[in-house]
C-alpha cells in the first residue's frame, strides 16, 4: 500500500539548534517527493521538492532534504532553527498524477 | 498575482445541515483539488476537478460533492452534516493535471465546525 510516514508527531528544539524531520514512504512507482509547511491558520506552502537528479535538494527558508532510495526516506533538515520556523511540516509523495499522499505531519515547537 | 482564495474562512453548522465551501484557483490554473484536514489525520484527498469535470474522488461518502465552474472556480458541498465532518477544508490548484509541472498551491482553508 502506498503510504507516507512521519514518525514524529511533535518535535521541540531550541532556537539555533539543528533540525531533522523524518519522512519514510512506501510507493511502488518512482516517487516524487515534497515537503510543505503549514503555519497556524494558514494553508500549506511548498518548502522543496525532489523529482530527479541530485538527491540533496535545497528549498526556501534555509531548508534542505535528502532523498535516500535505499532507505525510502526523504528527511528534512535545517542547520539552525529560527523561532519563525515553528509550524507543522508535511511530507508528501506522488507519482506525478493527481494523487498526492500526505503524511500526518510533524508539529515543530521552537524554544527561545 | 492572487493566490488560491477560499470562502468562508469559518463556518458553523449543526448536524444534518448542508455546508457549501468555495474556492478560486490561481489565474490560469485549471485543476482544483479539495482536501480534508481533520485533527490528527493529516490531509485526506476528497476531490479533483479539471476542465469542469470531476476526475477523481477519495474515499468519502457521496454526501461530499462539488463542481467546477467554467471560470475554474470550485464549490464543495457537504450534505447531512455529521459531527466528524468538523475539519479544515483545503483547496489547492495546479496549472496542469501533471503534478510534474510543479506543485500544488494551497489556499488558507475553510474551517467547518459541526455542532
Amino acid at each position: 500500500a502506498q503510504s507516507v510516514t512521519q514518525p514524529d508527531i511533535h518535535i521541540t528544539v531550541s532556537e539555533g539548534a539543528s533540525l531533522e524531520l523524518r519522512c519514510n514512504y512506501s510507493y511502488g512507482a518512482t516517487p516524487y517527493l515534497f515537503w510543505y509547511v503549514q503555519s497556524p491558520g494558514q494553508g500549506l506552502q511548498l518548502l522543496l521538492k525532489y523529482f530527479s537528479g541530485d538527491t540533496l535538494v535545497q528549498g526556501i527558508k534555509g531548508f534542505e532534504a535528502e532523498f535516500k532510495r535505499s532507505q525510502s526516506s526523504f528527511n528534512l533538515r535545517k542547520p539552525s532553527v529560527h523561532w519563525s520556523d515553528a509550524a507543522e511540516y508535511f511530507c508528501a509523495v506522488t507519482s506525478g498524477t493527481y494523487k498526492y499522499i500526505f503524511g500526518t505531519g510533524t508539529r515543530l515547537k521552537v524554544l527561545a | 498575482e492572487a493566490g488560491v482564495t477560499q470562502s468562508p474562512t469559518h463556518l458553523i453548522k449543526t448536524r444534518g445541515q448542508q455546508a457549501t465551501l468555495r474556492c478560486s484557483p490561481i489565474s490560469g490554473h485549471t485543476s482544483v483539488y479539495w482536501y480534508q484536514q481533520a485533527l490528527g489525520l493529516g490531509l485526506q484527498f476528497l476531490l479533483w476537478y479539471d476542465e469542469g469535470e470531476e476526475r477523481n474522488r477519495g474515499n468519502f461518502p457521496p454526501r461530499f460533492s462539488g463542481r467546477q465552474f467554467p471560470n475554474y472556480s470550485s464549490e464543495l458541498n457537504v450534505n447531512a452534516l455529521e459531527l466528524e465532518d468538523s475539519a479544515l477544508y483545503l483547496c489547492a490548484s495546479s496549472p496542469t493535471t501533471s503534478l510534474l509541472a510543479g506543485e500544488l498551491f494551497f489556499g488558507e482553508g475553510s474551517r467547518l465546525t459541526v455542532l
